[in-house]
């Protein structure tokens, strides 16, 4: 069966830097794009990055273009979220999530980790 | 960039009634419209895609509706395990836009 299981959450002071791991099994992780989605304590989901099945693509959502960086390593089955700059509204429960569609950049979440807190506070 | 809003924010109902929840877009997205339901303190599930596709496991009292501004996510009969969260999501990935509604809780009366 798939899992996802993310690491590397924490608390951070506001500037600072996190990376968080994936590290998925039970389907063919070389297959399929990946994303990273977050909800802030008591709030609604927002989609964070998304790496295409080989790296060849990445997009991010406007709120943490050029501070956050989301890489995969196929030889390891394991998706990362490197977070630079951090501000306190990054606080959130960070998800990592598989694409629906192989070979595809579909944008549709079937598989979701537990997810991995990272809190932003001085 | 498009907006998507979910009505009710929140609705209490009985088990065994029927259930909709709208999603209304702030512009045409076709089809490109997905559900979740998130279970208080789990992880969000998908229950549909591209407006009515049901995903695989998924019980068939949850069906999904519409096109282009208005969708509808209907529980044909309500469950007690259906106590959640759901939230539509408008997705396109050229160029790439992925958009949550605020979401709707559901709750039993």
């Amino acid at each position: 069966q798939v899992q996802l299981v993310e690491s590397g959450g924490g608390v951070v002071q506001p500037g600072g830097s996190l990376r968080l791991s994936c590290a998925a099994s039970g389907f063919t992780f070389s297959s399929y794009g990946m994303h990273w989605v977050r909800q802030a304590p008591g709030k609604g989901l927002e989609w964070v990055a998304f790496i295409r099945y080989d790296g060849s693509n990445k997009y991010y959502a406007d709120s943490v273009k050029g501070r956050f960086t989301i890489s995969r390593d196929n030889s390891k089955n394991t998706l990362y979220l490197q977070m630079n700059s951090l501000r306190a509204e990054d606080t959130a429960v960070y998800y990592c999530a598989k694409d629906l569609m192989d070979y595809g950049d579909y944008f549709v979440f079937d598989y979701w980790g537990q997810g991995t807190l990272v809190t932003v506070s001085s | 960039d498009i907006q998507m809003t979910q009505s009710p924010s929140s609705l209490s109902a009985s088990v065994g009634d029927r259930v909709t929840i709208t999603c209304r877009a702030s512009q045409g997205i076709s089809n490109y419209l997905a559900w979740y339901q998130q279970k208080p303190g789990k992880v969000p599930k998908l229950l549909i895609y591209a407006a009515s596709t049901l995903q695989s496991g998924v019980p068939s009292r949850f069906s999904g509706s519409g096109s282009g501004t208005d969708f509808t996510l209907t529980i044909s009969s309500l469950q007690p395990e259906d106590v959640a969260t759901y939230y539509c999501q408008k997705y396109n990935s050229a160029p790439p836009e992925v958009t949550f509604g605020q979401g709707t809780r559901l709750e039993i009366k």
